[in-house]
């Protein structure tokens, strides 16, 4: 069966500070696909990246950055040098190519303070 | 621009009584989800449809039910017997049936108990 897990339920910094949000799966396929959604106070999930099984290159984006080890079954997010708008409630999802549906965590509330 | 629009944005419901949120995208995707947000979890899938006239229960479907008769159109109805109904519900689409496409999510729903 398929599971994600994240730890940390909330997570609280001060602006500039560099914060990794950590993602833990579980799953049995060989093929399957890891996502990370940002959700903002507005409500709507806002898709962030996608990562399958077979590729596990680092990726940078801007001030974002995921780590993918199969080793560990991680998929985490590093938001680098944080502001006031990255505060949201952040989602790692699981998707097997078995199965039917998207799986999620239970999401991290990400507060940056100015 | 393309999207998915939920409405009403808050809705209320009585005791015994059936309400139905509505669920419309623009983007021609095939595939439409339903899902229930409580506060300090994550996600969980409701129903499903892949194509049109065409859907499947998720993991919480008692008290639920969908049609899909229209491409664009994925309404949720909550009725009588479901005994919490109170939480944010979102709606999502993405595009054909591959495992590997991100979900695009509708602002949300909150419901209500009067």
């Amino acid at each position: 069966a398929q599971k994600v897990t994240q730890a940390q339920t909330e997570i609280s910094v001060v602006e500039k500070e560099d914060v990794t949000l950590d993602c833990v799966y579980e799953t049995r396929d060989t093929t399957y696909y890891l996502f990370w959604y940002k959700q903002p106070p507005s409500g709507e999930l806002v898709f962030l990246i996608r990562r399958n099984s077979f590729d596990e290159q680092n990726e940078i984006s801007g001030r974002y950055s995921w780590n993918f080890q199969k080793s560990t079954s991680s998929f985490n997010f590093t938001i680098t040098a944080s502001q006031v708008v990255d505060s949201a409630v952040y989602f790692c999802a699981l998707s097997e190519w078995g199965a039917q549906k998207l799986v999620f965590g239970q999401g991290t509330r990400l507060t940056i303070n100015p | 621009d393309g999207g998915i629009t939920q409405s009403p944005k808050y809705l209320f419901r009585k005791e015994g009584q059936n309400v139905t949120l509505s669920c419309e995208q623009n983007l021609n995707h095939d595939a439409m989800y339903w899902y229930r947000q409580d506060p300090g979890q994550g996600l969980r899938l409701i129903y499903y449809s892949q194509i049109v006239n065409d859907f499947q229960k998720g993991d919480i479907a008692e008290g639920y039910s969908v049609s899909r008769e229209k491409k664009e159109s994925f309404p949720l109805t909550v009725t009588s017997a479901q005994k919490n109904p109170t939480a944010f519900y979102l709606c999502a689409s993405s595009r054909g049936q591959s495992k590997d496409q991100p979900q695009h999510f509708g602002d949300g729903t909150r419901l209500s108990i009067l």
